[in-house]
């Protein structure tokens, strides 16, 4: 059973045309992250949310938004895409249960750039 | 910020051989996480590591976190043509952000 679904799994958009991105999780687990992955790069976090206590990292640009309405969803908002913006998104959440400290990704949005 | 090195960047074996793939960081970790993604998948979470010194095994997968908590391994026994993919360190330095290591590329030559 998927814990944690990404829609759309591709996404095509033109420059500068915004475009939305949605995680929801089943786990019912506070933390909840955005990362960005390029082709062959390690993942990049772009943004986490403890609850609803949102935090940027310092290096994520301006063009990229989000939003966490309730426990359960989480959205990326790009509001310009340009084409260096062309890449895998992945949500992830986290959990401590156990002693044990485990991320579990979505299976990630391919997003295109026109 | 904190940075994690993981060497090497792209490991080639022959089906059988072992793999060894290395994760050091300058600064003392609180914990260390090691991730599989498959070509085209997304990371999927192996083993996270806590203690020093610690080891722990699954089947032909052996972890282990230096005893100064700065560096960590993953070795492979006996590679299958199902371990291909790239394997990530993430190290945890006690807040809620992760960071990853570029990742080590495995192919197994059948």
């Amino acid at each position: 059973d998927a814990m944690v679904i990404q829609n759309p799994r591709y996404q095509v958009t033109q420059f500068g045309k915004p475009v939305t991105l949605s995680c929801s999780q089943t786990l019912n687990h506070n933390v909840m992250y955005w990362y960005q992955q390029k082709s062959s790069q390690a993942p990049k976090l772009l943004f986490h949310y403890y609850d609803k206590d949102f935090n940027n990292e310092a290096d994520t640009p301006d063009n990229f938004q989000s939003r966490r309405p309730n426990t359960s969803f989480c959205f990326l908002d790009i509001r310009s895409p340009g084409l260096g913006d062309a890449a895998m998104y992945l949500c992830a959440t986290r959990d401590w249960a156990g002693g044990t400290d485990t991320q579990y990704f979505g299976p990630g949005t391919r997003l295109t750039v026109l | 910020g904190q940075q994690v090195m993981q060497i090497p960047q792209y490991q080639h074996v022959q089906e059988g051989e072992d793999f060894t793939t290395y994760c050091n960081s300058s600064t003392t970790l609180s914990n260390i996480q090691w991730y599989k993604q498959r070509p085209g998948g997304h990371p999927v979470f192996l083993i996270q590591l806590v203690k020093s010194g610690e080891v722990k095994k699954q089947k032909r997968l052996t972890f282990q976190f230096g005893e100064a908590k700065k560096n960590s391994s993953l070795h492979i026994t006996a590679t299958q043509t199902t371990d291909v993919g790239t394997y990530f360190c993430a190290a945890g330095a006690g807040s809620y952000q992760l960071t990853f290591g570029k990742g080590t590329k495995l192919s197994v030559i059948p």
